[in-house]
């Protein structure tokens, strides 16, 4: 069975910082992982997906992620903190296959940035 | 494309009153899921549907039932309401292609049952 852990239900930084948002998966094959931002009372977006291409991720709004499968981790970062990035950010994991595909999440991370 | 829709919004129950939530897409994606989302829990899968015509459960199922009316359109049932299912209830939709794994979300319910 696949899992997900997000350490630390709250970050909290600086504008202008680094952002660190950690992720480890459990999964017994090959994963795909993404990274989902939820903005306050609306829907997941996806920021940026693993798909085992390249093990550094580009997504969105500056935002990186890097597969280390030794590690089983796909960390989230961001070298500079907005304002904007204010949000709930959500780890998941997948498994590949066919019909019985299913995203199992983490319980996210809530990222707070101060002025 | 309007992608994932959802309605209503938001709603308020009695305990043991039922409702449908409905959910669609416009992507002509073969997969469809509902999930609750609950704080500090992340998001539950309840049930999903792969393709037309099936459906299956997910991780929380109990008090739901769900109805893929056809390939646009996969309904979210609460028979009986009760407290806690008080919560938010995101539907996705996911294509079939070859290399294409991501859920697109719609914008949720807010259901709370009194």
């Amino acid at each position: 069975a696949q899992s997900v852990t997000q350490l630390g239900s709250h970050v909290s930084v600086s504008e202008g910082a680094l952002v660190l948002l950690r992720c480890n998966y459990s999964s017994s094959v090959p994963p795909y992982l993404f990274w989902y931002v939820q903005y306050p009372n609306q829907g997941l977006q996806l920021l940026l997906k693993y798909t085992s291409a390249a093990t550094l991720v580009k997504g969105i709004n500056g935002f990186e992620a890097e597969f280390k499968k030794s590690e089983t981790s796909f960390h989230l970062t961001k070298p500079s903190a907005h304002m904007s990035d204010a949000a709930e950010y959500f780890c998941a994991v997948s498994t590949s296959g066919g019909s019985n595909y299913k995203l199992t999440f983490g319980k996210g991370t809530l990222l707070t940035v101060n002025p | 494309n309007a992608g994932v829709t959802q309605t209503p919004k938001f709603q308020v129950l009695k305990t043991g009153q039922s409702m449908t939530l409905q959910c669609a897409q416009d992507m002509n994606h073969n997969s469809m899921y509902w999930y609750r989302q609950d704080p500090g829990m992340g998001l539950r899968l309840i049930y999903y549907s792969a393709s037309e015509g099936t459906t299956d459960k997910g991780e929380v199922p109990n008090g739901y039932n769900v109805s893929r009316l056809n390939k646009r359109e996969f309904s979210l049932r609460l028979e009986s309401a009760a407290p806690s299912q008080t919560s938010v209830y995101f539907c996705a939709s996911r294509s079939r292609l070859a290399g294409n794994n991501e859920q697109f979300f719609g914008p949720g319910t807010r259901l709370t049952v009194l």
